[in-house]
């Protein structure tokens, strides 16, 4: 069975500060995917990074990057120098090679204060 | 703008109605996967077709039934509506089945209850 855990259910950082959003997975499947999504207040869930389990560097997408430790079965999202708008809720998922479903952490709800 | 359409953004209805949810993929995607947001359950797969063909099955109540077309649209069907199935209800779609790919996420239909 997959399982995502997210550990801060909130968290506030001030504007242009880094801010590290903490997420670990258990999964027995050697091959696997990771993500993240981003919900606003709106409600859409919009893709921010993926990661596969293979891939030997950690991904980044602007300023996003994943911080994968693979034997420490985390995948921590990074987001650098934070805005206002970043303020959302933030859901970590994976899903296992030949899965059908994305299994999601219960997320975490990041505030930027200005 | 994912690519991915869902109607009606809102919907409220009382209990023991019944109520179709529609997903219009994306272009050339072939999996469409239903999800519900509440509250107290976070993001729960619901279920998963692939090119018509259902795939996968998750936490889905025996009231709700769900289909794709083959123009690849899907619906979700709720019926004998009870309070507690107010959520947020979520298409996504995906190029393929079982593999690493990230999914694709409409905006949700808002399902009110009363």
């Amino acid at each position: 069975a997959q399982k995502i855990t997210q550990t801060q259910p909130g968290m506030f950082v001030q504007e242009k500060e880094a801010v590290t959003l903490d997420c670990t997975y258990d999964t027995s499947d050697p091959s696997y995917g990771l993500f993240w999504y981003k919900q606003p207040s709106s409600g859409e869930m919009i893709f921010l990074i993926y990661q596969g389990s293979y891939d030997q560097q950690n991904a980044t997408e602007g300023r996003y990057s994943l911080n994968f430790q693979k034997a420490r079965k985390s995948a921590n999202l990074v987001i650098s120098a934070s805005q206002l708008g970043d303020s959302a809720m933030y859901f970590c998922a994976m899903r296992a090679q030949g899965a059908q479903k994305l299994v999601f952490g219960q997320g975490t709800r990041l505030t930027i204060n200005p | 703008d994912s690519g991915v359409t869902q109607t009606p953004k809102h919907l409220i209805t009382a209990t023991g109605q019944r109520v179709t949810l529609r997903c219009s993929p994306r272009s050339g995607d072939l999996s469409v996967y239903w999800y519900q947001q509440s509250l107290d359950q976070g993001l729960q797969f619901l279920i998963q077709y692939y090119n018509g063909e259902e795939r996968a099955k998750g936490n889905i109540l025996e009231r709700f039934s769900a289909q794709q077309f083959p123009d690849l649209h899907s619906e979700l069907n709720l019926s004998s509506l009870e309070l507690g199935d107010s959520a947020l209800y979520f298409c996504a779609s995906s190029a393929w089945t079982g593999g690493p790919g990230e999914l694709f996420f409409g905006e949700g239909s808002r399902l009110t209850v009363l």
